[in-house]
């Protein structure tokens, strides 16, 4: 069964250094989406992305956040200067379509740790 | 700021009974209804969608829609202890990729 992988599955980082989490989407999907889970706290929406534009971002997913689909298959999430706070379980999703009954597929999530 | 709430839990049912998780939400525009289950520390895996009021079963999976309420639910029949784990609600608006929105899940417990 097709499915969303993440890469790496934990990323360990210094507060203030960059990090790009990485994403492959379901091969046919055409909208994707990041997703965060701070640990004991709800799933939470960063943005959604559709033919190489951002759809929608909530207001976590401020200048230091950046998405990019830089080929066919990757989809990123680049934090610029990394905070503690940003410390969560990072999740991609993608969906074939983009109408409100589309149903989402998470990927295993990227575990971030920010020291 | 639109709102989807769970009772976090946990409930605890005897396996082989019907477990019941609900959800309220307070955008009366959502328009379609998600349940996710969340293993510990992985992510959440689709189990059931819904979109009209009513109804809907698959296998020991039923989600009860009541859009006039606001009010999701989940029933599983016949739960085994590998239900165990976080239920999470999700709703989403209308619009082109439009975000879900979640609850903050139910944690689930199936005892022997």
């Amino acid at each position: 069964e097709p499915e969303v992988t993440q890469t790496p599955s934990h990323q360990v980082t210094q507060m203030g250094q960059e990090v790009i989490l990485r994403c492959v989407p379901i091969s046919n999907h055409l909208y994707f989406y990041w997703y965060r889970q701070i640990l004991g706290q709800k799933v939470e929406f960063l943005v959604s992305f559709y033919n190489n534009e951002i759809s929608e971002k909530s207001e976590i997913f401020d200048d230091q956040f950046s998405v990019e689909r830089p080929d066919g298959s990757n989809f990123t999430l680049k934090i610029r200067s990394t905070k503690l706070e940003d410390s969560a379980m990072y999740f991609c999703a993608s969906s074939l379509a983009g109408t409100t009954n589309e149903k989402l597929f998470f990927g295993s999530g990227t575990q971030l740790s920010v020291l | 700021q639109k709102e989807v709430e769970q009772n976090s839990g946990p409930l605890s049912v005897p396996e082989g009974a019907i477990a019941s998780l609900n959800c309220t939400y307070s955008d009366r525009g959502s328009q379609s209804f998600f349940w996710y289950r969340q293993y510990s520390g992985k992510s959440p895996e689709l189990i059931m969608f819904i979109y009209s009021n009513g109804d809907k079963e698959d296998g020991r999976f039923t989600a009860q829609l009541n859009k006039a309420s606001q009010y999701v639910s989940l029933l599983i029949r016949d739960s085994q202890p590998s239900d165990s784990a976080t239920y999470l609600c999700a709703v989403r608006d209308t619009g082109t990729a439009s975000k879900l929105t979640f609850g903050t899940g139910t944690r689930l417990q199936v005892t022997l």
